[in-house]
C-alpha cells in the first residue's frame, strides 16, 4: 500500500519561530510537492522537487525553502513564522505529472 | 501555463438524488485533467483522470466525468449519491510536459438525508 506521511498533524508554533514540516514517501517516487490549503483558495503550490537536491518554486515561494537530501523526504522549511502563515499543508508525492499524485494527511500549522 | 475553475463553492443535494460538479479550464497545449475528493480530516485522493482516448471516464465510487474539449469542461457527475460522499471535490490540470498541477477552489459537496 502506497503511503505518504507527514511529521505532524497539528503543530503549533510562535511568530518568528522556524518550522520544518517533514514528509516522507515509501513509493521511490521522482517527484514530490508542498501545497498550501485554505478555505475558498483551493490548494497553492508552495515548492516542488523533481529529484534529490533539485526543486523549483511554485506559486506561493515567498516566506518558503525546502530541502530534499534523499529521494523519499522532502522538507518545507518556515524561517521565520509569521501568522499569515497559519494553514493547512499538504505534501504530495508522483511518478510524472500526468500519473496521481499521492498524498499525505496535512499537517495544520497555527501561528500565534 | 492552465486554470482552473469551480463556479460552485458549495453544493447541496439530498440523498440518493443525482449530482454534477462543474469544471471548467484553460490551457494553451493538451491536457491531463483530473477530479480529487478530500474526506474531512484527510488528504486528497484520486476519484477519477482523463489522459486521452474516451471522453468519458469512470472512477471509484461511481462518479464519472466527461471531458468536452470545445466547452472547456470536465464535470463530475453521480446519479444517486450517499451519505458518505459528503466532502470536498477538486478539479486539477495540468500540460503536455508541465510536471505541476493546478487545482481549482474546491466544491463542497453537502448530502442532506
Amino acid at each position: 500500500d502506497v503511503k505518504v506521511t507527514q511529521s505532524s498533524r497539528y503543530l503549533v508554533k510562535r511568530t518568528g519561530e522556524k518550522v520544518f514540516l517533514e514528509c516522507v514517501q515509501d513509493m521511490d517516487h521522482e517527484n514530490m510537492f508542498w501545497y498550501r490549503q485554505d478555505p475558498g483558495l483551493g490548494l497553492r503550490l508552495i515548492y516542488f522537487s523533481y529529484d534529490v537536491k533539485m526543486k523549483e518554486k511554485g506559486d506561493i515561494p515567498e516566506g518558503y525553502s525546502v530541502s530534499r537530501e534523499k529521494k523519499e523526504r522532502f522538507s518545507l522549511i518556515l524561517e521565520s513564522a509569521s501568522t499569515n502563515q497559519t494553514s493547512m499543508y499538504l505534501c504530495a508525492s508522483t511518478v510524472r505529472s500526468y500519473n496521481e499524485q499521492f498524498f499525505g494527511p496535512g499537517t495544520r500549522l497555527t501561528v500565534l | 501555463a492552465q486554470s482552473v475553475t469551480q463556479l460552485d463553492s458549495q453544493v447541496p443535494v439530498f440523498e440518493e438524488a443525482p449530482v454534477e460538479l462543474r469544471c471548467n479550464y484553460s490551457s494553451s497545449v493538451s491536457v491531463y485533467l483530473f477530479w480529487y475528493v478530500q474526506y474531512p480530516n484527510q488528504g486528497l485522493q484520486l476519484l477519477l483522470k482523463y489522459l486521452s482516448g474516451s471522453t468519458l471516464v469512470k472512477g471509484i465510487n461511481g462518479f464519472e466525468a466527461e471531458f468536452n474539449k470545445s466547452q472547456t469542461s470536465f464535470h463530475l457527475r453521480k446519479p444517486s449519491v450517499h451519505i458518505s460522499d459528503t466532502a470536498e471535490y477538486f478539479c486539477a490540470v495540468t500540460g503536455f510536459g508541465n510536471e505541476k498541477l493546478t487545482f481549482g477552489t474546491g466544491t463542497r459537496l453537502t448530502i442532506i438525508p
